[in-house]
């Protein structure tokens, strides 16, 4: 059993296009998050949300956008691609915020 | 500004010790993660330090100096499989965590 599982695992596209990776955990956890991993390797916060409610919000563009229908549940929408937008995006959640993350499989975006 | 220290790549050989430094400027201090990361998957959890000492588990143990803004990552008995990058993650005083750039470890025969 998957505990963090993100979709697309691998995602190429056109500048200018608009894209979603979804993002499920079936821990039960309270708190869920979106990471940018870049060329360099820094992991770079995005966006946290815990129990729905978006707690981390770092300045990256209004392009991206996260959804949290439900607890379990932490999609990220990208309008407007940008080749700098190339990256592998890690969803990860934790039991207590912060604590110990646990992530999914990253889903690398590579915008042509 | 906030950040982590940790050097960028070491090379151990198969059943050696290596020691693995993290130093740290955060504005407040709640605790100090690792993670070690292999090519191409996601990170998983290694340790987690909060007070000064060491923290063992199996051949990985953890020391934090909250004083020095110190922390290192001591693996024995190395395995091939141990190659891998080894993040180093702080918590700061608004929960937030800042993440290293990560050591990348070459394992050699």
């Amino acid at each position: 059993d998957t505990a963090v599982s993100q979709t697309p695992k691998y995602l190429v596209t056109q500048m200018g296009n608009d894209k979603s990776i979804k993002c499920e955990q079936n821990l039960g956890h309270d708190t869920m998050y979106w990471y940018k991993q870049d060329s360099k390797k820094f992991l770079k916060i995005m966006f946290s949300y815990n129990n729905k409610e978006l707690i981390i919000n770092e300045t990256v563009p209004n392009r991206f956008s996260p959804k949290s229908p439900d607890k379990a549940h932490l999609n990220l929408h990208i309008n407007s691609l940008e080749l700098g937008d190339s990256a592998v995006y890690f969803c990860a959640s934790s039991q207590a915020f912060p604590g110990e993350l646990f992530f999914g499989e990253g889903s690398r975006l590579t915008v042509l | 500004g906030q950040n982590i220290d940790q050097p960028t790549e070491m090379t151990a050989t198969e059943g050696a010790i290596v020691q693995i430094n993290c130093t740290y400027q955060t504005s407040g201090f709640n605790g100090l993660f690792w993670y070690q990361q292999h090519a191409g998957e996601a990170p998983t959890f290694l340790s987690y330090n909060v007070l000064d000492g060491l923290e063992e588990k199996g051949r990985f143990s953890s020391f934090l100096s909250r004083s020095k803004g110190y922390s290192y990552l001591l693996l024995k008995e190395l395995q091939m499989k141990d190659s891998a990058s080894y993040l180093c993650a702080v918590t700061d005083s608004n929960y937030q965590l800042i993440w290293g750039a990560g050591t990348k470890l070459i394992i050699k025969p």
